[in-house]
């Protein structure tokens, strides 16, 4: 158990829909990054919070947005979604600087 | 060319067997990690190293600053070591972290 949660672990929705995605990060770490991968591709890397601030920013399409909260957590908008933004999101945390720790992951459906 | 290169793409191997994984990269780099990801892919990190060798069970890291290049040998396999092994570096610029694209290890008993 890494310490980071996610949820929902799976989310089934519709074309042009809107949905959010939770990530609470491990206790003390102040940095939330936030990664995409597609069906047998490599992590993408979509954006970095670092204590509520965005530090970081990725191959993060302009219908996705993110933010942390005062409390560390993170989520992750994404809307008017089309069938290609089917993936696992996973969220990371980290002091800033050394290692990440990942969630379990949140399985979108796109449908 | 990738900033990050893994080889082999693909490994199978049998039981018992040594194995080692590749990562060679061409940025300045601030820390290494080795990631392994698992058939039903959740995400473990494995090590993060900056210099010299790091040993944790059967597994083994090293890394080279000065050639770029860092190795994940796993000893005495097992089919439970059969997942995908991802190198990512930690870019000293920026702290961004750049993934290799993945080595698939599949352990046959």
């Amino acid at each position: 158990d890494s310490g980071v949660t996610q949820t929902p672990k799976h989310l089934i929705t519709a074309t042009g829909q809107r949905v959010t995605l939770r990530c609470s990060p491990r206790s003390g770490d102040l940095s939330v990054y936030w990664y995409q991968q597609s069906l047998d591709q490599g992590l993408q890397f979509l954006i970095q919070y670092y204590n509520g601030e965005e530090r970081a920013k990725g191959n993060i399409l302009e219908r996705f947005s993110a933010q942390q909260f005062p409390d560390l957590h993170s989520e992750l908008n994404l809307s008017s979604l089309e069938l290609g933004d089917s993936a696992l999101y996973f969220c990371a945390s980290s002091d800033g600087l050394s290692e990440q720790f990942f969630g379990p992951g949140t399985r979108l459906t796109v449908l | 060319k990738n900033e990050v290169e893994q080889s082999p793409q693909n490994l199978t191997a049998q039981e018992g067997e040594f194995i080692t994984i590749n990562c060679s990269y061409s940025v300045g780099i601030s820390a290494l990690h080795w990631l392994q990801q698992h058939p039903g892919g959740g995400i473990v990190s494995l090590f993060m190293l900056s210099s010299g060798k790091k040993k944790h069970g059967r597994l083994i890291a090293t890394i080279n600053i000065q050639e770029k290049h860092s190795s994940l040998h796993i000893t005495a396999s097992h089919p439970r070591d059969s997942a995908v092994y991802i190198c990512a570096v930690l870019m000293d610029s920026n702290y961004q972290l750049i993934w290799g694209a993945g080595t698939k290890l599949i352990i046959k008993p």
